[in-house]
């Protein structure tokens, strides 16, 4: 199986940069994907890695390292609006895009 | 617009009834997918089918049924079996290319009473 492990919580301040982590022990990785999910609604697609590096895309950048299974959301020029859960997902080899989640991380931006 | 839908929004259902939850999209996707989640937690894979006519168990299908006998449309069963079916369910659909992000549907909050 796989194991997917994010902070429950975190809080950062308008305007800040906010690092989200996520570590994830799995055989057969293929990918990972990050979501946000506003409270009630629907998530919506934010990054996807599957090779190492960093894939910046405008305010929200993503990082991948397979060999240490770990990965980050960084999130600059933080909105009011930016507060949501941010989940972290996994794909594994000869799952199709089937995805693993984990529990989220509840981002809430202050003043 | 392309998208996908979820009907209904909110539904509630006495405790031994069976229920159906809708979802249909017409982004021409093959894979859809059925999620649960519970307050503060994660999703968690219901039944998933990469293709018309065959659908695979996900890592909580206890007490949930499926079919697939449109591609456009992936209908979820929470039947009697299932001990605890109060939860916000999530349809999402993929393209087969890999790599492929999943879109999901606004959901279903079913409260069972």
């Amino acid at each position: 199986g796989q194991n997917i492990d994010q902070p429950t919580e975190m809080t950062a301040t308008e305007g800040a940069i906010v690092q989200i982590n996520c570590t994830y022990q799995t055989s057969g990785f293929n990918g990972l994907f990050w979501y946000q999910q506003h409270a009630g609604e629907a998530p919506t697609f934010l990054s996807y890695n599957v090779l190492d590096g960093l894939e910046e895309k405008g305010r929200f950048s993503s990082f991948l390292s397979r060999s240490k299974g770990y990965s980050y959301l960084l999130l600059k020029e933080l909105q009011m609006k930016d507060s949501a859960s941010y989940l972290c997902a996994v794909r594994v080899t000869g799952g199709g895009n089937k995805l693993t989640f984990g529990t989220g991380t509840q981002l809430k931006v202050e003043l | 617009d392309g998208g996908i839908t979820q009907s209904p929004k909110y539904l509630f259902r006495k405790e031994g009834q069976n229920v159906t939850l809708s979802c249909e999209q017409n982004l021409n996707h093959d894979a859809m997918y059925w999620y649960r989640q519970d307050p503060g937690q994660g999703l968690r894979l219901i039944y998933y089918s990469q293709i018309v006519n065959d659908f695979q168990k996900g890592d909580i299908a206890e007490g949930y049924s499926v079919s697939r006998e449109k591609k456009e449309s992936f209908p979820l069963t929470v039947t009697s079996a299932q001990k605890n079916p109060t939860a916000f369910y999530l349809c999402a659909s993929s393209a087969s290319r890999q790599g492929s992000e999943q879109f999901f549907g606004p959901g279903t909050r079913l409260t069972v009473l």
